[in-house]
């Protein structure tokens, strides 16, 4: 079956940084995401891997590890406005590249 | 640049009733659309995918059906909503497979 894991929750110091780690075990890769979503709202696209290394982009970082079935994503400078939930997906290369949503994690920033 | 609309925002419905939740894609053409449910605290389950107008992919069964009768529209649909149906609905599109999909609103849809 696909399955991707990722903590439930994490808690962070405003200004500090936050690393959130997603395994994932699928058959078939064909890249990985991370998306933003705030409380009610819909996601909103951050970060694409398809190759091993990392990616950045301003304060978000992400990293992809293809023989590990492993990424993380790491938020620096941490602000209030980044408490929300965090979503890894992976892209099927099967089955009309499908992907794969985590159940996410709910990143609490505190003052 | 591309807009995803997706209407309406909040639904609240009878069992029993029908449903239509519309979403339209603007500055693309042929996009990959897709329907998918959120249930509280979870992730995002996909219910269905389109590649081309008239191509649907469903991926769970259940009393739910998409349409895509425009290039750049797509439609869920059900004749008769359960409690189960509640949810959280996006819909979100693609430039082509395996590529990062772009959110609409959603719709918050009660049942009673």
């Amino acid at each position: 079956g696909q399955n991707i894991d990722q903590p439930t929750e994490m808690t962070a110091t405003e200004g500090a940084i936050v690393q959130i780690n997603c395994t994932y075990q699928t058959s078939g890769f064909n890249g990985l995401f991370w998306y933003q979503q705030h409380a009610g709202e819909a996601p909103t696209f951050l970060s694409y891997n398809v190759l091993d290394g990392l990616e950045e982009k301003g304060r978000f970082s992400s990293f992809l590890s293809r023989s590990k079935g492993y990424s993380y994503l790491l938020l620096k400078e941490l602000q209030m406005k980044d408490s929300a939930s965090y979503l890894c997906a992976v892209s099927l290369n099967t089955g009309g590249f499908k992907t794969i949503f985590g159940a996410g994690t709910r990143l609490f920033v505190k003052a | 640049s591309q807009t995803i609309h997706q209407w309406p925002a909040t639904l609240v419905q009878p069992v029993g009733s029908p449903l239509s939740l519309e979403c339209t894609v603007e500055g693309t053409s042929n996009p990959n659309l897709y329907w998918y449910r959120q249930a509280a605290g979870r992730g995002l389950q996909l219910l269905f995918y389109s590649v081309g107008i008239g191509q649907i992919s469903s991926e769970v069964p259940q009393n739910l059906s998409a349409s895509r009768p425009q290039d750049r529209q797509f439609i869920l649909s059900s004749k008769k909503l359960l409690l189960s149906d509640s949810g959280f609905y996006l819909c979100a599109w693609s430039p082509g497979r395996g590529e990062p999909q772009h959110f609409g609103d959603g719709t918050r849809l009660s049942i009673l």
